[in-house]
């Protein structure tokens, strides 16, 4: 059983478009975040939800919108698509959020063009 | 990040030892991770090691933590090819809910 599972996991859109990327956690998780990987492979957190209350919300455009309908599900809804979001998108969960291991899904591979 | 290095590259002949460096800045740091990602994979924690804590083993995995020059190591023994993957270290604060700063990634490619 996939432990954080996440849909699409390629995605291609034009620039301008909105899109959602969706996430489920099925560990019983009570905190599930959004990093965004650039292509250098550098990682950021991005958003940050615990039992479905927003937590960390860094330094984000905000035509990111995270939203997490329950506490296994956090989706994340991009709006007017740019170039520079052009990135691997990994949702993760921890058991709580302060000291817990994070685990991570497979990622959504986003190319806008 | 800005605050967690790493280097960016290790090649390493297989059955050697792997060793991989870190440096982060913040003392706050309460517990230091290991992160494993290979290609089009997500991320795999591989182990963690709390900062009142120097040493922590795990089968074929050594981690080393030097608190007072913010230096931690992963060793990795007997490298095999399926350890070629990029290996990330993160720091995370018990007072920041879970906000994790990673480094940039070592790649590390074994080689028969």
């Amino acid at each position: 059983d996939t432990a954080v599972s996440q849909t699409p996991k390629y995605l291609v859109t034009q620039m301008g478009n909105d899109k959602s990327i969706k996430c489920e956690q099925n560990l019983g998780h009570d905190t599930m975040y959004w990093y965004k990987q650039d292509s250098k492979k550098f990682l950021k957190i991005m958003f940050s939800y615990n039992n479905k209350e927003l937590i960390i919300n860094e330094t984000v455009p905000n035509r990111f919108s995270p939203k997490s309908p329950d506490k296994a599900h956090l989706n994340l809804h991009i709006n007017s698509l740019e170039l520079g979001d052009s990135a691997v998108y990994f949702c993760a969960s921890s058991r709580e959020g302060r000291w817990e291991t994070q685990y991570f899904g497979p990622g959504t591979r986003l190319l806008v063009l | 990040g800005e605050d967690v290095e790493q280097s960016l590259f290790l090649s390493v002949r297989e059955g050697d030892s792997s060793v991989i460096n870190c440096t982060y800045t913040d003392s706050s740091s309460t517990y230091l991770y290991w992160y494993k990602q290979e290609p089009g994979a997500g991320l795999q924690l591989l182990t963690y090691i709390f900062s009142n804590m120097d040493m922590k083993q795990d089968q074929r995995l050594t981690v080393l933590l030097n608190k007072k020059d913010k230096h931690l190591s992963l060793r990795i023994a007997d490298t095999q090819t399926g350890d070629s993957a990029i290996y990330f270290c993160a720091e995370g604060q018990t007072d920041s809910w879970g906000k994790l700063q990673f480094g940039a990634g070592t790649q590390v490619v074994v080689t028969p």
